[in-house]
C-alpha cells in the first residue's frame, strides 16, 4: 500500500514553461487536496476535488488548473510558471466523511 | 474565514523535558476539528493529534497531549519525555465540518530537542 505519491519529487522550470504535478493513491479516497507550502508560511490550498470529473478552487488557485479524471489520480498544472511558483507542493487525499487528510512527500518546484 | 496563529516560530527543548507549543484560530463556526501536524526534515506532514471542538475531554496519543479551550479559541500541543525524533515544524490546523472538509493551517513552529 504506497498511500499517497507524487511525480516528480524535485523539478526546475523556466519562467513560461509549462508542466504537470501528478499525485496518486491507492487508497480509494474520495477527496483530494492541493497545497502549496512556502517559507515560513504553512500550507495553502490550491484546489481540492469531492470526487471523479469535480473540482474546486481553494484558497490561492490563481495560475493552476487541475483535473480529476480518474478517481485515483489528481493532476496540478502549471501552464506558464512564473517565479512566484517556486515552492513546494502537497497533495492530500481523505475519505468522504472522514477528516483525516493523508499527504504525499512533496514535490519541490524552482521556477527560474 | 478561519485564521489561525501560532505565535512562536522556534523553539527548543532539553531531551527528556516537556515542552507546550500554542495555537490560537478565529473562527464562527461551532463544529469542526483541529490538528497537530508534524513536519520532520523529509518533509512528510504527519499527522499527531486531532481533536473535535464537540468533545470536552482533551485528545491523546502516547506522549502527545491537547489543551483544548474552546471559548478562548486556543489549542495547546504537549510534548512529554521529548525525544531527539520529535524535532520538526510542527502544524497546527484548522478544518470546519461539512463537504469537501478543507484544512486551514498555521505559519508553524520549528521545534528543536537538544541532546
Amino acid at each position: 500500500n504506497a498511500g499517497v505519491t507524487q511525480t516528480p519529487k524535485f523539478r526546475v522550470l523556466k519562467t513560461g514553461q509549462s508542466m504537470t504535478l501528478l499525485c496518486a493513491q491507492d487508497m480509494n479516497h474520495e477527496y483530494m487536496y492541493w497545497y502549496r507550502q512556502d517559507p515560513g508560511m504553512g500550507l495553502r490550498l490550491i484546489h481540492y476535488s469531492v470526487g471523479e470529473g469535480t473540482t474546486a478552487k481553494g484558497e490561492v488557485p490563481d495560475g493552476y488548473n487541475v483535473s480529476r479524471l480518474k478517481k485515483q489520480n489528481f493532476l496540478l498544472g502549471l501552464e506558464s510558471a512564473a517565479p512566484s511558483q517556486t515552492s513546494v507542493y502537497f497533495c492530500a487525499s481523505s475519505r468522504s466523511g472522514q477528516e483525516t487528510q493523508y499527504f504525499g512527500p512533496g514535490t519541490r518546484l524552482l521556477v527560474l | 474565514a478561519q485564521t489561525v496563529t501560532q505565535s512562536q516560530p522556534e523553539m527548543s527543548v532539553q531531551e527528556a523535558e516537556t515542552v507546550t507549543l500554542s495555537c490560537t484560530y478565529d473562527t464562527s463556526e461551532s463544529n469542526y476539528y483541529l490538528f497537530w501536524y508534524k513536519q520532520p526534515p523529509s518533509r512528510q506532514m504527519i499527522l499527531v493529534i486531532r481533536q473535535e471542538a464537540y468533545k470536552q475531554q482533551n485528545a491523546t496519543e502516547n506522549r502527545f497531549s491537547v489543551n483544548f479551550q474552546k471559548a478562548a479559541k486556543s489549542f495547546s500541543l504537549k510534548i512529554s519525555d521529548s525525544q531527539l525524533g520529535d524535532t520538526a515544524m510542527y502544524f497546527c490546523a484548522f478544518m470546519k465540518t461539512g463537504s469537501a472538509r478543507q484544512l486551514t493551517f498555521g505559519s508553524g513552529t520549528q521545534l528543536t530537542v537538544l541532546p
